[in-house]
């Protein structure tokens, strides 16, 4: 069971857009910025969205975040096949010492 | 070029030790925070410690304390991470990253698998 709350999966076509959700609550979420990591298949995670809803050099602007009290979303438009993977949405929460605490992760599908 | 690459993991018996290790390069590593984070075998991210610049903080998720430690060697670029009296469910992917509340970087992790 994890602190932050993500839909196990998620699809779309290509060039559709499609958002992924994460509820958490008022000691992380709610009191601290989100992050998005992508894990494409067999690889490490990637950090894709920082701070709510920064992008490192590099992620292409098709991916946005965005966050509202104790929940956040990350946004994919212009869906491409190569956006298929897992997503996690991750937060301080101050509640645990120290601790970060991540989503389960979202399975994204380009159908 | 920001480079991490984790070292160190392999088969170990319920109850044995392993000691992880993740050398930095490419980056100021004494100027950053840096964390360990697994991922059990088709399961999803979890936080496991993480390391002030100076190594005067460590912090750990509640179901490792007592039995992992992590450190590290600023001189030498390296971040360590002992791990003593492992269970099965220890078995997992270990991840070195970057940063603390933002991981920037990430290694390719190194398997680790806890059976007799």
């Amino acid at each position: 069971q994890s602190v932050l709350t993500q839909p196990p999966s998620a699809s779309g076509t290509p060039g559709q857009r499609v958002t992924i959700s994460c509820s958490g609550s008022s000691s992380n979420i709610g009191s601290n910025t989100v992050n998005w990591y992508q894990q494409l298949p067999g690889t490490a995670p990637k950090l894709l969205i920082y701070s709510n809803n920064q992008r490192p050099s590099g992620v292409p602007d098709r991916f946005s975040g965005s966050k509202s009290g104790t929940s956040a979303s990350l946004a994919i438009s212009g869906l491409q096949s190569e956006d298929e993977a897992d997503y996690y949405c991750a937060a301080w929460d101050d509640s645990l010492n120290g601790h970060v605490v991540f989503g389960g992760g979202t399975k994204l599908t380009v159908l | 070029e920001v480079q991490l690459v984790e070292s160190g993991g392999g088969l170990v018996q319920p109850g044995g030790s392993l000691r992880l290790s993740c050398a930095a390069s490419g980056f100021t590593f004494s100027s950053y925070w840096m964390s360990w984070v697994r991922q059990a075998p088709g399961k999803g991210l979890e936080w496991v410690a993480n390391i002030k610049q100076d190594g005067s903080e460590k912090y750990y998720v509640d179901s490792v304390k007592g039995r992992f430690t992590i450190s590290r060697d600023n001189a030498k670029n390296s971040l360590s991470l002992q791990m003593n009296s492992l269970r099965a469910e220890d078995t997992a992917v270990y991840y070195c990253a970057r940063g603390q509340t933002t991981m920037t970087n990430w290694g390719q992790g190194t398997l680790v698998t806890v059976s007799s």
